[in-house]
């Protein structure tokens, strides 16, 4: 149990487009789900924290209007990164809570960007 | 958030108990120790957590010291599959989704050898 799903798996698309990746808790409600992203060789970032229904919460340095977040239900969160370059090219990966407790996080396998 | 210190890399003989280090000197008394690892293009997994007393899972034991300031993260028998990156997380066990974000350091590459 507790699989957390995203589509596609890997996108490359050209400069200045939108694309949009999906994040899917596959055999439980999510209460929360978070966003990160990761540059070659460095870390996970975490980007946003989104609970369904209500407007996602950015960190500090994240653009909102670039890094559209929608979570329209307890099992589907949305990532649209607008208009999209080069420098957005990494490896986006979301996150599903299960409840409230920490260790009832889990992750998604992630979803390559590639901008051309 | 009390941060963690780990030594960037680490090297391990297939077979052999990998032991991965972490300090948290500024722990809080209500956040726990939580170990994940990531490999490669994958996202990360979950391997264990603790807040005071010793662990073990059927991957690994989590060894807390008295003091709560440091920790060690065994894999009793490294296997190839176990080459990763590991993370040492520190955090309240309950939360809002605020205060229970799981905030990721640069972790440890535990390269296991043949």
């Amino acid at each position: 149990g507790a699989v957390v799903s995203q589509h596609p798996s890997w996108v490359i698309c050209k400069s200045g487009t939108s694309v949009k990746i999906e994040c899917r808790s596959l055999d439980f409600q999510a209460t929360t789900m978070f966003w990160y992203r990761q540059f070659p060789k460095q870390s996970l970032m975490l980007m946003a924290t989104s609970n369904e229904g209500s407007k996602a919460t950015y960190e500090q340095g994240v653009e909102k209007d670039k890094f559209l977040i929608n979570h329209a239900s307890l099992t589907l969160s949305t990532l649209t990164v607008t208009s999209a370059h080069p420098e957005d090219s990494s490896f986006y990966i979301c996150s599903a809570r299960k409840g409230t407790w920490v260790q009832e996080q889990f992750f998604g396998p992630g979803t390559r960007l590639t901008v051309l | 958030d009390a941060k963690t210190t780990q030594p960037p890399s680490m090297d391990c003989a297939e077979g052999r108990a990998a032991n991965l280090p972490c300090n948290h000197s500024t722990i809080s008394g209500n956040e726990y120790v939580y170990w994940y690892r990531q490999i490669h293009s994958q996202g990360p997994q979950y391997i264990i957590h603790g807040l005071k007393n010793n662990e073990t899972n059927e991957m690994a034991s989590l060894i807390i010291t008295e003091d709560r300031k440091s920790s060690t993260l065994i894999l009793p028998h490294a296997t190839l599959r176990d080459t990763a990156v590991y993370y040492c997380i520190v955090r309240v066990g309950r939360g809002s989704s605020n205060t229970g974000k799981l905030i990721f350091g640069q972790g440890t590459t535990l390269q296991v050898k043949p």
